[in-house]
This record gives structure tokens, sequence and C-alpha cells, in this order.
């Protein structure tokens, strides 16, 4: 059982679309979040959540809106599509909200805007 | 947000020690050392961590210096599965979130 799965794993769309990426643990985490990697490699805090909660919330253009129905799941919704949102997104868990145990990742989303 | 400093990228041969350094002049007292890891292709994973003394697990150990300032990643025998970008990151446990740098490209030769 994949611990923290995210779906769908590539991710092709046009400009101007809508599109959600899902993320579900299975590892009874209190705590989730969303990571963007971009093309230079590095991966920035976009939101995370507690238990079903918003904590925080990055300085994150308002067309990605995080929805966290339970707190085994974070989806993450983004608006009007552009090119530079193109990258991987990384869902994360942790047991706690001060994630002393480590996090740990889902395999990633590539989404890439044509 | 205390900074890390690590090489761009290090290159080992299969089966021998790799040392993988990171320096934290600006660390704090509460400060934890983080080590993750990224292969090909896939999300990060947790290595180990520690805050004053080494520490070992089934993974790695990490060697901290006395001041603090700086510590050392030890893969005891590296294999071609471990080659990965690794992490070095700085955090407390006041519900801070990790801060990724741009880590240490490690090439693992066979």
């Amino acid at each position: 059982d994949t611990a923290v799965s995210q779906t769908p794993k590539y991710l092709v769309t046009q400009m101007g679309n809508d599109k959600s990426i899902k993320c579900e643990q299975n590892l009874g985490h209190d705590t989730m979040y969303w990571y963007k990697q971009d093309s230079k490699k590095f991966l920035k805090i976009m939101f995370s959540y507690n238990n079903k909660e918003l904590i925080i919330n990055e300085t994150v253009p308002n067309r990605f809106s995080p929805k966290s129905p339970d707190k085994a799941h974070l989806n993450l919704h983004i608006n009007s599509l552009e090119l530079g949102d193109s990258a991987v997104y990384f869902c994360a868990s942790s047991s706690t909200w001060t994630g002393d145990y480590g996090y740990t990742f889902g395999s990633g989303t590539r989404l890439t805007v044509v | 947000d205390a900074k890390t400093t690590q090489p761009n990228s290090m290159e080992s041969n299969e089966e021998e020690p790799v040392h993988l350094p990171c320096n934290h002049s600006t660390i704090s007292g509460t400060d934890y050392i983080h080590w993750y890891r990224q292969l090909p292709s896939q999300g990060p994973e947790y290595v180990i961590h520690g805050l004053t003394s080494n520490v070992n697990n089934r993974m790695a150990s990490l060697a901290i210096a006395e001041d603090r300032k700086s510590s050392t990643l030890i893969l005891h025998r590296a294999t071609l599965r471990d080659a990965a970008v690794y992490y070095c990151i700085l955090r407390d446990n006041y519900g801070q979130n990790f801060v990724f740098g741009p880590g240490t490209r490690l090439s693992v030769l066979p």
C-alpha cells in the first residue's frame, strides 16, 4: 500500500483550463502539505493543513485552492492554468503539525501547461 | 530562516563510503538538522535527523560538529541506488515547514 498517493501522475493541459490534483494518505497523519518543484528543482511549500484546517498559506496565487474533505485527503485545485504553473507538485504528510517525525512525500504529479 | 550550504555535486564509487558535508553557521540552539534525499522521479524521503549527538540508523549516520555549525551525512557503502539529491535542512520543532535548498547531487559510479 502506498503511504501517500497522488493522482494523476502526469497531467498535460492547455492554458486557461481548470484542473485538480488529488492526494490521499493512509498513515493516519494529522497534517498534509503541498510542495511545488519548479524547473530549477527547488522545492517550495505552498500549503499545509492540520486536521482539515489551513495552517500555512505561502505566497501562492489565489488561482490555487486546496481542499481537505477529511484529514486523509488534501486536493489541489488550480484555476485558469498558466504556462508558469508547469512543475512537479508533491503532496506530503506528517504525524503532527510540528513535523517532529519527518514528512512522508508522495511520488509527485508532473503538470505541463501548453 | 537558518540557512545551509552544501556542495552542488559529489561523486563516489560504488561500495565506498560517502561523506556529504553541510555548513550551517547560523544554526540556533533549537534547530534540528534533517537530511532528506530525492531519488530520480520520486518525492523526497527522510534519511536521518539529529540535534547535538551523532545519530545512526539503517540508512546512514549523521556526524554533528561540536559547535553544531556543520554536519556530515555518512553513507557507509554507497550503492547505485543511493544516487540522488541530498538535502540538509535546519528546522526547529515549533511548526516551521521544511525549506529545501538546492542540495547535493550525488553520483555513484559502478
